[in-house]
């Protein structure tokens, strides 16, 4: 079946400090990847959708320099978070889509974030 | 603008019962309706996607439901085991814009030995 990796698993980094989380799709080529976050007993929230090669689509309120999404393969996205504070603690969670745009998706495990 | 609300929010019960979660959504546009499985801290573990086109699936003790037309769905676990417990995410896929997923708030779920 598809598997949807992301490393690192769990990171606590400085306020102020950037951090990158890498999601990659093991035995598939993603056309579309899905960046989600998730606050404490709160559902899942898109942040943004990325297509290979192109600038990502950010959801309305979610800052686009502070979350900086590269999707430069078929395979990989990053998300960095800049300058990072506190309330950027969450758990982030990519989905990798395959077909016309990124029709079936596949979760990855999730990142958890923890800004000191 | 699409809504999912899961209800009940939590759920204790004990070890045997069957159960229902619920899910209801405001725009019956969708593409398809996803149930996952959360465990504390770990991702999702899709557990039963159904079509716009479906009324149900089902996979061993689990069965889903979906009324389109009502904005409902309906995940019935039977004979709940306490490795059942996590909290269960229904996500709706809009049939607009991108193919982005709209999940509700889930129910926390607690089955008792």
């Amino acid at each position: 079946g598809a598997v949807v990796s992301q490393h690192p698993s769990r990171v606590i980094c400085k306020s102020g400090t950037s951090v990158k989380i890498e999601c990659r799709s093991l035995d598939f080529q993603a056309t579309t990847m899905f960046w989600y976050r998730q606050f404490p007993k709160q559902s899942l929230m898109l942040m943004a959708t990325s297509n290979e090669g192109s600038k990502a689509t950010y959801e309305q309120g979610v800052e686009k320099d502070k979350f900086l999404i590269n999707h430069a393969s078929l395979t990989l996205s990053t998300l960095t978070v800049t300058s990072a504070h506190p309330e950027d603690s969450s758990f982030y969670i990519c989905s990798a889509g395959t077909g016309w745009d990124g029709e079936t998706q596949y979760f990855g495990p999730g990142t958890r974030l923890l800004v000191l | 603008k699409q809504e999912v609300t899961q209800i009940p929010a939590a759920l204790s019960v004990p070890e045997g019962e069957n159960l229902v979660l619920n899910c209801s959504f405001t725009d019956s546009a969708i593409y398809n309706l996803q149930w996952f499985r959360q465990d504390p801290g770990k991702g999702l573990t899709s557990l039963l996607l159904i079509q716009s086109s479906q009324r149900e699936q089902t996979s061993g003790r689990l069965n889903a439901s979906l009324d389109k037309s009502s904005g409902r769905s309906t995940l019935y676990i039977a004979a709940s085991q306490p490795g059942d417990s996590a909290t269960y995410l229904c996500a709706v896929k809009p049939t607009s814009g991108t193919y982005k997923y709209i999940f509700g708030t889930g129910t926390r779920l607690k089955v008792l030995a």
